[in-house]
């Protein structure tokens, strides 16, 4: 079965700084990885995926990820973080239908 | 805007007492899903149907029923809410193309408490 794991509960940042969202994935064939970022009290809004092509994806709100085959990574990063982005990150995985979500990663963005 | 539509927000029920939950899309989907998500934890499937086809999951306890109608609405339906029902419940969608490439859209969610 396909799986993600987000090793971090929780990151805290200064805002201004860079920050990462580490994301962990055990597939079997070609994964097929997504974020979601979901605010207090919100359905999850779509971030960015990776489907196959370049490594570094791009998305919304500044946001990007890069895949590594090697390392099975999969980790979301921004290079300058704001006080706005302070939310709940999934990183998860298609798996025929279904998506798995990983355990999530709550960020703290302070001023 | 397409998007996703989910009534009520909030749902306050009894234990026991049936409640119906609605979701709409116009983003004229055929594969709509539905997840139960506990307090920040990870959203977890129940079902969901491609056109008409209903999918269910092998742990989706019998008491979670589902109804679509037509393209644009699916219902969640609970038959006899228990207090471990209390959770956020989504509705999302996916494109035609049944391709694992597809996104799923998820709508605003509606928060479900069970007394």
């Amino acid at each position: 079965a396909q799986s993600v794991a987000q090793p971090e509960d929780q990151v805290n940042v200064a805002e201004g700084n860079p920050l990462t969202v580490k994301c962990t994935y055990s597939v079997s064939g070609n994964p097929y990885l997504f974020w979601y970022v979901q605010y207090p009290n919100r359905g999850l809004q779509f971030l960015l995926k990776y489907i196959t092509g370049d490594n570094l994806v791009k998305g919304s709100y500044g946001f990007e990820a890069e895949f590594n085959k090697s390392q099975t990574s999969f980790h979301l990063k921004k290079p300058s973080a704001l006080v706005s982005d302070s939310a709940l990150y999934f990183c998860a995985v298609r798996e025929t239908y279904k998506l798995s979500f990983g355990a999530g990663t709550t960020v703290t963005v302070r001023a | 805007d397409a998007m996703v539509i989910q009534n009520p927000r909030y749902q306050v029920t009894q234990f026991g007492k049936p409640v119906t939950l609605s979701c709409s899309q116009t983003l004229n989907h055929n594969v709509m899903y539905w997840y139960q998500q506990k307090s920040s934890q990870a959203p977890k499937l129940l079902f969901h149907y491609y056109d008409k086809d209903f999918n269910n999951e092998a742990d989706t306890p019998d008491n979670f029923q589902s109804r679509r109608p037509n393209t644009s609405f699916c219902f969640l339906d609970i038959r006899s809410p228990g207090l471990g029902d209390t959770a956020m419940y989504l509705c999302a969608t996916s494109g035609a193309t049944g391709s694992l490439a597809d996104t799923q859209y998820f709508g605003p969610g509606t928060r479900l408490t069970v007394l």
